[in-house]
């Protein structure tokens, strides 16, 4: 049973668009959601979000976190070919699960020119 | 230049032929783990490792053995590989427990035929 979903688990846009990446968790002990980007090699990082409410921002991407309802959003405006990517939300276990990695199995966003 | 360095990129085996994956990093990290990565499914983590004398089992162990004598290597080793081991694995460190950025390596692609 997934603890980390992602969806869409496809999507395809053109460049321009506005797209809205979602990430909804079951994890006990919550500790902290990070994103990544993976385009045809490892993954890299974008953004921790440890605080519900607070918005991270890095240029035209964007992430929130809602503790209460259990999601992150990953949005990215003016999509550009270059965001072309898997994007990959992860939890870290806490407790007895500590050391423990819970990956989604990604968004796997396309952006035509 | 602060980097987790896999080797080999890419290997082609045969079954049951013993192998051994290395992984090594410079950033005095505490923390490493393991993934594979098959499509479909996203990464899922094998053994993780939060110090030096200390491993632990992550989602997909079975088939796999790690050690982590050093600080700074974490090899993976395949003792009896088997077809349903083809896979791209990914070896990551972060500077703590799950709880700060993995930083990744550039992946290793394995063939068991």
């Amino acid at each position: 049973e997934d603890k980390v979903v992602q969806s869409p688990l496809s999507l395809v846009v053109h460049e321009g668009d506005t797209v809205t990446l979602n990430c909804s968790y079951e994890v006990t002990n919550f500790r902290s959601l990070l994103w990544y980007k993976q385009e045809k090699k490892a993954p890299t990082f974008l953004f921790m979000l440890t605080s519900s409410g607070i918005e991270k921002k890095s240029g035209r991407l964007s992430s929130i976190l809602d503790k209460k309802e259990l999601f992150s959003i990953l949005n990215i405006t003016a999509t550009q070919t270059g965001d072309s990517a898997v994007y990959l939300c992860a939890l870290p276990g806490g407790g007895s699960t500590l050391g423990r990695l819970y990956f989604g199995r990604g968004t796997q966003l396309t952006v035509w020119p | 230049e602060a980097q987790v360095t896999q080797n080999p990129r890419y290997l082609i085996t045969v079954t049951g032929k013993k192998l051994t994956v290395t992984c090594s990093q410079n950033m005095n990290h505490e923390y490493m783990s393991w993934y594979r990565q098959d499509p479909g499914l996203g990464l899922r983590q094998i053994y993780y490792s939060m110090n030096v004398e200390v491993t632990d089992k992550g989602d997909v162990p079975e088939g796999y053995k790690v050690s982590r004598k050093e600080k700074r290597n974490f090899p993976l080793i395949l003792e009896s590989p088997s077809p349903n081991q083809t896979s791209l694995y990914f070896c990551a460190s972060s500077l703590v427990t799950g709880d700060s950025p993995l930083h990744f390596g550039n992946g290793t692609r394995l063939t068991v035929t």
